[in-house]
C-alpha cells in the first residue's frame, strides 16, 4: 500500500528553527510536495521536490531523497504566524496526490 | 473573486436532505478536484476533472455526485449522507491533471455536519 509518514505534533520557540520530516513509500514518484493549513482555512502550496537536494524559498527550505524516500521541511526564524499544519504529498505513478495526515506545529513565545 | 471560491461554508443536513456544494476557480486551469478532509486523517482525493471530463472516482459512493459544466464550475451533489459523512470538503485546482509539477490551489472549503 501507499503510505506517507510524518509527526502528528510540533512545538517550537518564535525565532528558532524547526525541521519537519516525511518518509514515503508509494507506487512510483512524480514529486513531493509541501502545503501549509491554517486552522480553519485552506491548504497553500509551499513547495515542491522532484530532484534529490534542497530548494530554498526565504525563510522555508525543503529536502528530498528519493533513494530514501524522506522529505524534510526547514522553517527558520520562526514566527507566530507560522503556527499551523504542514502537509506532505507525494505524487504517484498515476500522478494521483497521496497525502499524509499534517503535522501541526505550535510556536510559543 | 480570485483564486478558488467555495459556497457555502457551512453546511448542516439531515440525512434525508439533497444538497449541492459548488466551486469555482478564477485561475484558468484545466483540472478541478474534490477532497475529504476529516481531523487527523490525511486529505481523501474523491473525484478528478480534466477538462470537464472525469477521469478519477476513487471509489466513492453513489450518494456522492459530481459536476463540472465547464472547467471553471465544479459541484458535488449530495443525498441520504450519513453522520460520518460529516467533514470539511475541499475544492482544487491546478494547470492540468496527470502530469507532474503543478501544484493544486484549494477553496476555503465547507464545513459539512449530517444529523
Amino acid at each position: 500500500g501507499q503510505n506517507i509518514d510524518q509527526p502528528t505534533e510540533m512545538t517550537a520557540t518564535e525565532g528558532a528553527i524547526v525541521q519537519i520530516n516525511c518518509t514515503y513509500q508509494t507506487s512510483g514518484f512524480n514529486g513531493l510536495f509541501w502545503y501549509q493549513q491554517h486552522a480553519g482555512e485552506a491548504p497553500t502550496f509551499l513547495s515542491y521536490n522532484v530532484l534529490d537536494g534542497l530548494e530554498e524559498k526565504g525563510r522555508f527550505s525543503s529536502f528530498l531523497s528519493r533513494s530514501k524516500g524522506y522529505s524534510y521541511l526547514l522553517l527558520k526564524e520562526l514566527q507566530m504566524k507560522d503556527s499551523a499544519s504542514y502537509l506532505c504529498a507525494v505524487m504517484d505513478s498515476n500522478y494521483q496526490l497521496i497525502w499524509g495526515a499534517g503535522t501541526k506545529l505550535i510556536i510559543k513565545p | 473573486e480570485t483564486g478558488v471560491t467555495q459556497t457555502p461554508r457551512h453546511l448542516v443536513m439531515g440525512m434525508t436532505n439533497k444538497k449541492s456544494l459548488k466551486c469555482e476557480q478564477h485561475l484558468g486551469h484545466n483540472a478541478m478536484y474534490w477532497y475529504k478532509q476529516s481531523a487527523k486523517k490525511p486529505l481523501e482525493l474523491m473525484f478528478v476533472y480534466s477538462l470537464e471530463e472525469r477521469v478519477e472516482n476513487n471509489s466513492v459512493p453513489s450518494r456522492f455526485s459530481p459536476e463540472c459544466p465547464n472547467s471553471s464550475h465544479l459541484f458535488l451533489h449530495l443525498h441520504t449522507l450519513q453522520p460520518e459523512d460529516s467533514a470539511l470538503y475541499l475544492c482544487a485546482s491546478s494547470q492540468a491533471a496527470g502530469t507532474g509539477g503543478y501544484e493544486q490551489y484549494f477553496g476555503p472549503g465547507t464545513r459539512l455536519t449530517v444529523t
